[in-house]
């Protein structure tokens, strides 16, 4: 079965520095892989996903992500943060043939300090 | 815009008392999802609809029920709210054909159950 490990509860960063939030996961067999954000008393939205095309994912806000299979990692980047990053992250997998399930890391809460 | 949207966002009600939580989608998706999210943790799927069909997850409790009389509108039933049930609920759609395809989640609704 699939599943996904975010390495750390919560990431505090300054604004303007780099964010890393980092997620690996485990797949017998090729992975769909997912960050969503969220905001206080909101619902998921999709940052970016990976879906075997380019391993180099870019999202939206300035986020991106990379595949790196030999690594089993698909950490997410953004080079300069705002404060307005300041929200919970979550990785999640699925696998790419037919209907499977979402399975979510256990998040990741960024913390933006001025 | 096509979108997920739920109602209320926020519900109050009291233990014991049934509630049900709504959702609706524009996109035309063939799945829907209901989580259960309690605070600083990953949500959990309760139950999903693949068209017509409903799907139980093993541990969800037999308190939460869930209609979908048509394409667009899914229902989530709390039969008798105890004070563990106060979460957020979120709904998800995906349109999953022969790949697994991406899930877009609603606002939520934030339950109180005093």
């Amino acid at each position: 079965a699939q599943s996904v490990t975010q390495l750390g509860s919560h990431v505090s960063v300054s604004e303007g520095a780099l964010v890393l939030l980092r997620c690996n996961y485990s797949s017998s067999v090729p992975p769909y892989l997912f960050w969503y954000v969220q905001y206080p008393n909101q619902g998921l939205q999709l940052l970016l996903k990976y879906t075997s095309a380019a391993t180099l994912v870019k999202g939206i806000n300035g986020f991106e992500a990379e595949f790196k299979k030999s690594e089993t990692s698909f950490h997410l980047t953004k080079p300069s943060a705002h404060m307005s990053d300041a929200a919970e992250y979550f990785c999640a997998v699925t696998l790419n043939t037919g209907f499977q399930k979402l399975v979510f890391g256990t998040g990741t809460r960024l913390l933006v300090s001025p | 815009d096509a979108m997920v949207i739920q109602n209320p966002r926020y519900q109050v009600t009291q233990f014991g008392k049934p509630v049900t939580l709504s959702c609706s989608q524009t996109l035309n998706h063939n799945v829907m999802y209901w989580y259960q999210q309690k605070s600083s943790q990953a949500p959990k799927l309760l139950f999903h609809y693949y068209d017509k069909d409903f799907n139980n997850e093993a541990d969800t409790p037999d308190n939460f029920q869930s209609r979908r009389p048509n394409t667009s509108f899914c229902f989530l039933d709390i039969r008798s709210p105890g004070l563990g049930d106060a979460a957020m609920y979120l709904c998800a759609t995906s349109r999953v054909d022969r790949e697994a395809d991406t899930q877009y989640f609603g606002p939520g609704t934030r339950l109180t159950v005093l």
